[in-house]
């Protein structure tokens, strides 16, 4: 298979743990995204990165949560300290990016719901 | 306002009519413009994209783009009960990717 896998695909956790998150991209691209979905709502951005760097984050992004992605292959995003406001579907999708590609298809992992009791 | 804006719906169609999704965007920098389809509890799935003016087509979707009104639309042909979900649109800019908040399609047998 070599679309983007995400893992676990489900997570229950109680307030107050860690939890962390894996994704794999599609091994050619170099950009990857992580996104936070809640029902009814679309993908809402999280932070990206292009290779290993971590380029962009988002303003609404709170201290507790940190991404990494080590020599530019799969990615981790952890969130500290859960709250049950961070119950949602987590999002990873990977992108080629170049400056001759102006349309950067970008394709989504299966996901990793998380639930915060 | 928001970056991208769609009728949340939902819609709904007989099977074998087309159905007609639409969507806006604020920033006139946007370069490219996406379709997704999202089953309840799955991730997005790319249909399509688009970034010139005009249609393109591919299989029983066209996407249209019209960049002067800032308007994307999404035309599904014959539509079928599998194409029942909710359609999400994206635009790039700026190195990333901005949703909407998607429409709701029921394909009625």
């Amino acid at each position: 298979d070599t679309g983007v896998s995400q893992d676990p695909r489900h997570k229950i956790t109680k307030r107050g743990q860690n939890v962390t998150f894996r994704c794999d991209p599609i091994s050619e691209h170099n950009r990857l995204y992580w996104y936070r979905q809640t029902l009814g709502q679309g993908p809402e951005f999280l932070t990206y990165f292009q290779n290993e760097a971590q380029l962009e984050k988002s303003r609404l992004l709170s201290d507790r949560f940190s991404a990494e992605r080590p020599k530019g292959s799969f990615s981790t995003l952890e969130i500290q300290r859960t709250e049950q406001g961070d119950s949602a579907m987590y999002l990873c999708a990977s992108t080629l990016s170049g400056t001759a590609l102006i349309y950067n298809e970008q394709f989504f992992g299966p996901g990793t719901r998380l639930t915060v009791l | 306002q928001k970056e991208v804006e769609q009728n949340s719906g939902p819609l709904s169609v007989p099977e074998g009519a087309i159905a007609s999704l639409n969507c806006t965007y604020s920033d006139r920098g946007s370069q490219s413009f996406f379709w997704y389809r999202q089953y309840s509890g799955k991730s997005p799935e790319l249909i399509m994209f688009i970034y010139s003016n005009g249609d393109k087509e591919d299989g029983r979707f066209t996407a249209q783009l019209n960049k002067a009104s800032q308007y994307v639309s999404l035309l599904i042909r014959d539509s079928q009960p599998s194409d029942s979900a909710t359609y999400l649109c994206a635009v790039y800019r700026g190195n990333q990717f901005y949703f909407g908040t998607g429409t709701s399609l029921t394909v009625i047998p």
